[in-house]
């Protein structure tokens, strides 16, 4: 079955900063790549999603990038803002099984001011 | 778009005493339902997914069940709980189509 592995586990960075979380996942069949981001006592919100069609998608500050030779996509969020720390988890997903998405463990994301 | 009720939102239950937790969406008809935990630390594992009402289709061996009585009600059951059931347990569901996947609030349970 999919695997899907996330790095790093905790990042720090300085308010302005670009952030990076890169994800590899195992099943070339996977076609479906979201991010979600959790905060505190919540559950996780969608906050952007890549199709396998697509190499790379923008919504304002964030963007994710697909490379499915090597099979991993990345999640870049620039201009970082404190309200950006939370936990963020990337996933994948074979979209003819509907919605089973594997999860990375996630990243700890802390934007310090 | 669909709404995703979980209570309680918080849970403290001894070891070996019975679980219930209840998941409500409000929208679409006949939605995919999933259950998902999240242990301390870990990213989300699927418990549990069903297509319909009684159809439930389980990811992994535990010692949980789920039901889906109504097309839009999933809950998730124990009979005893473990030390090892402790976590944040995740109610999903596509906001239209298959996709994107969206949660709800979560239930924190903790055995003690």
């Amino acid at each position: 079955g999919e695997n899907v592995e996330q790095h790093p586990s905790t990042l720090s960075v300085q308010e302005g900063d670009s952030a990076v979380i890169k994800c590899t996942y195992s099943d070339s069949a996977s076609n479906y790549f979201p991010w979600y981001k959790q905060e505190l006592g919540k559950g996780p919100q969608l906050i952007i999603d890549i199709r396998s069609n697509v190499g790379e998608k923008k919504d304002q500050r964030i963007a994710v990038t697909l490379n499915k030779t090597a099979k991993h996509f990345s999640l870049h969020i620039t201009e970082t803002q404190p309200e950006d720390s939370a936990v963020y988890f990337c996933a994948a997903s074979i979209r003819e099984y509907g919605n089973k998405l594997v999860f990375g463990a996630g990243t700890i994301l802390r934007v310090k001011s | 778009s669909q709404t995703i009720h979980q209570w309680p939102a918080t849970l403290v239950q001894p070891v070996g005493s019975p679980l219930s937790l209840e998941c409500t969406v409000e929208g679409t008809s006949n939605p995919n339902l999933y259950w998902y935990r999240q242990a301390a630390g870990r990213g989300l594992q699927l418990l549990f997914y069903s297509v319909g009402i009684g159809q439930i289709s389980s990811e992994v061996p535990q010692n949980l069940s789920a039901s889906r009585p109504q097309d839009r009600q999933f809950i998730l059951s124990s009979k005893k709980l473990l030390l090892s059931d402790s976590g944040f347990y995740l109610c999903a569901c596509p906001n239209t189509g298959p996709e994107p996947l969206h949660f709800g609030n979560g239930t924190r349970l903790t055995v003690t």
